[in-house]
């Protein structure tokens, strides 16, 4: 069965540092990994995604994401961060590949926090 | 962008009561759509899987019987959770997603807090 682990349900940079939000899944099979933001009010969006293709993932807001297979890891990184990037992300992995696009697994969410 | 808008985005109820949570689609035709509950300090886990005028499809473990799914036309889904328990305190939320399911939209979350 598909899974993620988010370590660390709260980061803090400074305004200008590196972001690196963590990410490790557990799949039988190739797996299609997510990353999600949800800002205060809001729905979850969608950053980026990985389906098989390229292991380099680039997303919205200067976001990307590395699948890395031997280190089962997705982490999301971003090199500056910028004080509109405070809010909650949550990896998912699609629950199986044939399934429709909603049946998503989804870490518990890490809060960042940027400080100015 | 295409929105999804949930409804009551918290509510507070006593136990033994019942809650219904509303899942809009505004401006396209949710064919599919689903529901996740968040408790404190754990994953977001999917509950069941609606196509419009089906019966919903629940994820192990979810009693459909105690969580009511309905969704009878493309812009609506609602969630009802009969006779709440405080255990059944958490944050739900909605997705949906149209023909050709190329993209999913969020509603925004609701919590449901049970004395």
């Amino acid at each position: 069965a598909q899974s993620v682990t988010q370590l660390g349900s709260h980061v803090s940079v400074s305004e200008g540092a590196l972001v690196l939000l963590r990410c490790n899944y557990s799949s039988s099979v190739p797996p299609y990994l997510f990353w999600y933001v949800q800002y205060p009010n809001q729905g979850l969006q969608l950053l980026l995604k990985y389906t098989s293709a390229a292991t380099l993932v680039k997303g919205i807001n200067g976001f990307e994401a590395e699948f890395k297979k031997s280190e089962t890891s997705f982490h999301l990184t971003k090199p500056s961060a910028h004080m509109s990037d405070a809010a909650e992300y949550f990896c998912a992995v699609r629950i199986d590949r044939g399934s429709t696009l909603g049946r998503l697994y989804f870490g518990r969410g890490t809060q960042l926090t940027v400080w100015p | 962008g295409a929105v999804v808008s949930q409804h009551p985005s918290r509510v507070i109820c006593k136990s033994g009561t019942s809650v219904k949570i509303e899942c809009r689609s505004l401006d396209f035709q949710a064919t599919t759509m689903f529901w996740y509950r968040q408790f404190p300090k754990q994953s977001l886990m999917l509950m069941a899987t609606s196509n419009e005028g089906s019966k919903a499809t629940y994820e192990q473990g979810v009693e459909k019987d105690k969580f009511l799914i309905n969704h009878a036309s493309l812009t609506l889904s609602t969630l009802t959770v009969t006779s709440a328990h405080p255990e059944d305190s958490s944050f739900y939320i909605c997705s949906a997603t149209g023909r050709g399911n190329e993209k999913l939209f969020f509603g925004s979350g609701t919590q449901l807090s049970v004395l």
